[in-house]
């Protein structure tokens, strides 16, 4: 069965810093990567998505990840961190085997932002 | 413009007292799920609709039920909530059960069983 690790319970990073959100899956083919951000009081929001070609994959709000297949990550960036971005963030994958398009989901990582 | 709207916000109930929650959308989608999200946990797939075709997870228990009188609108039933039914319980849609389908989903109802 697969599975997404998200290693970072917490992160806390300063206003216009970089921002990295770890993400490992565990799948014995190529899963289908997503990463979704839940604001406080929000619905999940999808911010990009990965499924073949370029590992490299450009999302909204400028944020953008990639695609390690030596590493089983799908690592979530950000160049510079707006306090906006203050929420939760959660990796999650599908399989071309999943029924009904299941996600399979991390346990998320909180992110604060400093002033 | 909600496209996905959950009602209540925030739900209260007692220890085995049916609860239903309810989800709206205004995308005309053929699909609907309900997921479950624990304190600090990963959102759970409950179950989901494709159209009226009702798919429930292997380990979904039978006290979670679900409705969907019409396009729109799909209910959470919970017969006897148990404290550990406890959670956000967060509905979204999609177009599709194509692979990579995006999800669009709602706020989410916080229950609480007290």
């Amino acid at each position: 069965a697969q599975s997404v690790t998200q290693p970072d319970i917490h992160i806390t990073v300063s206003e216009g810093a970089s921002l990295e959100l770890r993400c490992n899956y565990s799948y014995g083919a190529t899963p289908y990567l997503f990463w979704y951000v839940q604001s406080p009081g929000q619905g999940l929001q999808l911010l990009l998505k990965y499924f073949s070609g370029d590992t490299l994959v450009q999302g909204i709000k400028g944020f953008e990840a990639e695609f390690k297949r030596s590493q089983s990550s799908f690592n979530l960036r950000k160049p510079s961190v707006h306090w906006s971005d203050a929420a939760e963030y959660f990796c999650a994958l599908t399989t071309i085997k999943a029924a009904g398009n299941k996600l399979t989901f991390g346990g998320g990582t909180r992110v604060l932002v400093k002033p | 413009d909600a496209m996905v709207i959950q009602n209540p916000r925030y739900q209260v109930t007692q220890f085995g007292k049916p609860v239903t929650l309810s989800c709206s959308q205004t995308l005309n989608h053929n699909v609907m799920y309900w997921y479950q999200q624990k304190s600090s946990q990963a959102p759970k797939l409950l179950f989901h609709y494709y159209d009226k075709d009702f798919n429930n997870e292997a380990d979904t228990p039978d006290n979670f039920q679900s409705r969907r009188p019409n396009t729109s609108f799909c209910f959470l039933d919970i017969r006897s909530p148990g404290l550990g039914d406890a959670a956000m319980y967060l509905c979204a849609t999609s177009g599709t059960t194509g692979l990579g389908e995006k999800l669009f989903f709602g706020s989410g109802t916080q229950l609480s069983v007290l």
